[in-house]
């Protein structure tokens, strides 16, 4: 019984393509988030979605836009992928509306290599 | 934002303490202090958590003194598979929004 998962594991394509990665969470939280981790293991908050409404926003390129069909779900949608966009890819989630003050779970990462 | 700072590596032995500390000295009212650990290929995992004083837990206790500026995480008598990255993370709000700052990690490494 996983509770974050993410698909795929690995991906690899060509700059340019759009790609995307699924996130689900069957722990009933309330808030999911997308993390980038790059080559030198910085981790790095990129979306946080609470009942479908996104509540952090950081200074990604708009080529990465979050998707929230429901509250278990929030898929990572990049277009004209990036040499840049290299990097591991963590989804998480937390059951408190204030993710600083409550336990996050994240998911097992997809590593996004981009040729 | 609340920046925080750690150490970039430690090393220890099998049976000793670990204290690893981190900086935050912008850490507003109310935010929480929140340690992760992480192994290779895998997401982070919670440890602790905390906002003042000390906290204990099965596997480790986290120490936050009165001003809050840092905050150490102490694991007791370590095992080879401590070995990991472990994140200090500080919650953040200013209104309307939440911004979560990790630290850069601290690669730790016990050896037998």
């Amino acid at each position: 019984d996983t509770a974050v998962s993410q698909t795929p594991k690995y991906l690899v394509t060509q700059m340019g393509n759009d790609k995307s990665i699924k996130c689900e969470q069957n722990l009933g939280h309330d808030t999911m988030y997308w993390y980038k981790q790059d080559s030198k293991k910085f981790l790095k908050i990129m979306f946080s979605y609470n009942n479908k409404e996104l509540i952090i926003n950081e200074t990604v390129p708009n080529r990465f836009s979050p998707k929230s069909p429901d509250k278990a779900h929030l898929n990572l949608h990049i277009n004209s992928l990036e040499l840049g966009d290299s990097a591991v890819y963590f989804c998480a989630s937390s059951q408190e509306e204030l993710p600083g003050t409550d336990t996050q779970y994240f998911g097992p990462g997809t590593r996004l290599t981009v040729l | 934002l609340a920046k925080t700072t750690q150490p970039i590596s430690m090393d220890s032995y099998e049976g000793q303490e670990v204290n690893i500390t981190c900086s935050h000295n912008n850490i507003a009212t109310n935010d929480y202090i929140t340690w992760y650990q992480q192994f290779p290929s895998q997401g982070p995992r919670f440890i602790i958590q905390g906002y003042k004083t000390k906290v204990t837990n099965e596997v480790a206790s986290l120490f936050i003194p009165a001003d809050r500026k840092s905050s150490t995480l102490s694991l007791p008598r370590v095992s080879l598979s401590d070995t990991a990255v472990y994140y200090c993370l500080v919650g953040a709000m200013n209104t309307g929004f939440q911004k979560l700052v990790f630290g850069t990690g601290t690669r730790l490494l016990v050896s037998p």
